[in-house]
């Protein structure tokens, strides 16, 4: 079974703070995503990766970057928390066609206060 | 781009009962139709997928029905039982990766026993 893998599952932390979430998944896929999940807005895509160093911005990417150093591995980071970026966060990663089944995550709940 | 809308937000149904949630899509050129279950506490996981070429699509208890002329995707659960309690998000995709993968905005379905 295809494992992704958020280090991170509750994290509170402060404004003006950097953070650091981090994603492993363990099938070469070469595609990951960072999501963010708010009630009654689904699931909006922040950034995502299609190889390694590559990076795309996704629908609000605004406040985040990613960095993807290795294949298996891609992280979030928020450079300066606020509040407004307290959510769920989902990491997911695809194999590159489309039909694949995309693999969540079980979430990284960040709370700024 | 692509909006995909979910109705409705929350359901509940007696167990035993059917279950449906209805997606509606924009792009026209939209071809791939996923369903995701999240489990309190968990990532979405793939529950079932249908394609543009192919207007229904049954595994079990769930089934996807989708009515490309009206840009209209439904899920289908039969016979529900209390485990069938999550969040459903459907989504669609236009293109070749799952870059362009947009979900809609979560459905809470509470089986009653």
């Amino acid at each position: 079974d295809v494992k992704v893998t958020q280090s991170s599952r509750y994290l509170v932390k402060r404004t003006g703070e950097k953070v650091f979430l981090e994603c492993v998944q363990d099938m070469d896929h070469e595609n990951m995503f960072w999501y963010r999940q708010d009630p009654g807005l689904g699931l909006r895509l922040i950034y995502f990766s299609y190889d390694v160093k590559m990076k795309e911005k996704g629908d609000i990417p605004e406040g985040y970057s990613v960095s993807r150093e290795k294949k298996e591995r891609f992280s979030l980071i928020l450079e300066s928390a606020s509040t407004n970026q307290t959510s769920m966060y989902l990491c997911a990663s695809h194999a590159g066609q489309t039909g694949n089944t995309i693999y969540f995550g079980e979430g990284s709940w960040l709370t700024v206060v | 781009g692509e909006n995909v809308e979910q109705h409705p937000s929350t359901l509940s149904v007696q167990e035993g009962d059917s279950a449906v949630i209805k997606c509606t899509y924009s792009d026209s050129a939209s071809n791939y139709f996923p369903w995701y279950k999240q489990e309190l506490g968990k990532g979405p996981q793939l529950i079932i997928d249908i394609r543009s070429n192919v207007g229904e699509k049954k595994d079990q208890r769930i089934a996807v029905t989708l009515n490309k002329t009206a840009k209209h995707f439904s899920l289908h659960i039969t016979e529900t039982q209390p485990e069938d309690s999550a969040v459903y998000f459907c989504a669609a995709t236009a293109s070749g990766s799952a870059r362009q993968l947009t979900f809609g905005s979560g459905t809470q379905l509470t089986v009653l026993p």
